[in-house]
């Protein structure tokens, strides 16, 4: 069925540093991707998104490529700061007839000082 | 502008009781939906309404469930009764049609 799978956390970062969380999917068609992120005691906010193969979706500092022949929409961003400690959730929206997001497991990410 | 609100924020509760969790969307917004986070697992779907009718309701697990939007407006889902495995982060979220979803902060649901 269709899905999304991420990293296990939490990864733990010191700021400045580069970021990588991975995102690969399993779906039919052409679906569109997202990263949500919670900051502590928030809700989801979207973070970016990218609706078909090698979109490119940035946001505050944060990219991701829609790669549809790895099935991948891995997040990166160069350098870190202690304010983007937060949980990401990469998800799929399917293409057809269909609004539901499918979401992963979600990652934690913890940046230091 | 506010956005989507949850209500309570917490709730623990007895296996066998009831719960009845809130959301209000964002003004005008006529989808709204439910997702749930289990024991930090993937968010997962529940159901979808369009204004007052439940457009999808693939996601709700059983009968115990039951999600109602009178008016089109804000929507409840009670669970009754509640058993140890309902326990999660109940979050809604709503949208207008064709666009981004707005999440709520979630509801804590813990069943004891």
């Amino acid at each position: 069925g269709d899905s999304v799978t991420q990293m296990e956390g939490p990864v733990t970062l010191s700021e400045e540093a580069f970021l990588t969380i991975n995102c690969t999917y399993t779906a039919t068609g052409y679906p569109s991707l997202f990263w949500y992120v919670q900051y502590p005691g928030e809700g989801l906010q979207l973070l970016l998104k990218a609706t078909k193969a090698d979109d490119k979706g940035s946001n505050k500092g944060f990219e991701a490529t829609y790669r549809k022949e790895t099935t991948s929409f891995h997040l990166e961003k160069g350098s870190v700061q202690v304010s983007d400690s937060a949980v990401y959730f990469c998800a799929l929206r399917l293409a057809y007839n269909t609004d539901k997001l499918i979401f992963g497991t979600g990652t934690r990410l913890q940046v230091f000082p | 502008e506010a956005g989507v609100t949850q209500f309570p924020s917490h709730s623990v509760i007895e296996k066998g009781q009831t719960v009845t969790l809130r959301c209000d969307p964002i003004s005008g917004h006529d989808n709204l939906y439910w997702y749930r986070r289990v024991m930090g697992k993937e968010i997962k779907f529940l159901l979808h309404f369009v204004k007052e009718s439940k457009q999808d309701e693939s996601g709700m697990p059983n009968n115990r469930f039951l999600a109602e939007r009178t008016g089109g407006t804000y929507s409840t889902l009670k669970v009754q009764p509640a058993e140890l495995e309902d326990s999660g982060v109940y979050f809604c979220a709503s949208s207008e049609q064709g666009y981004e979803q707005y999440f709520g902060p979630g509801t804590r649901l813990t069943v004891t």
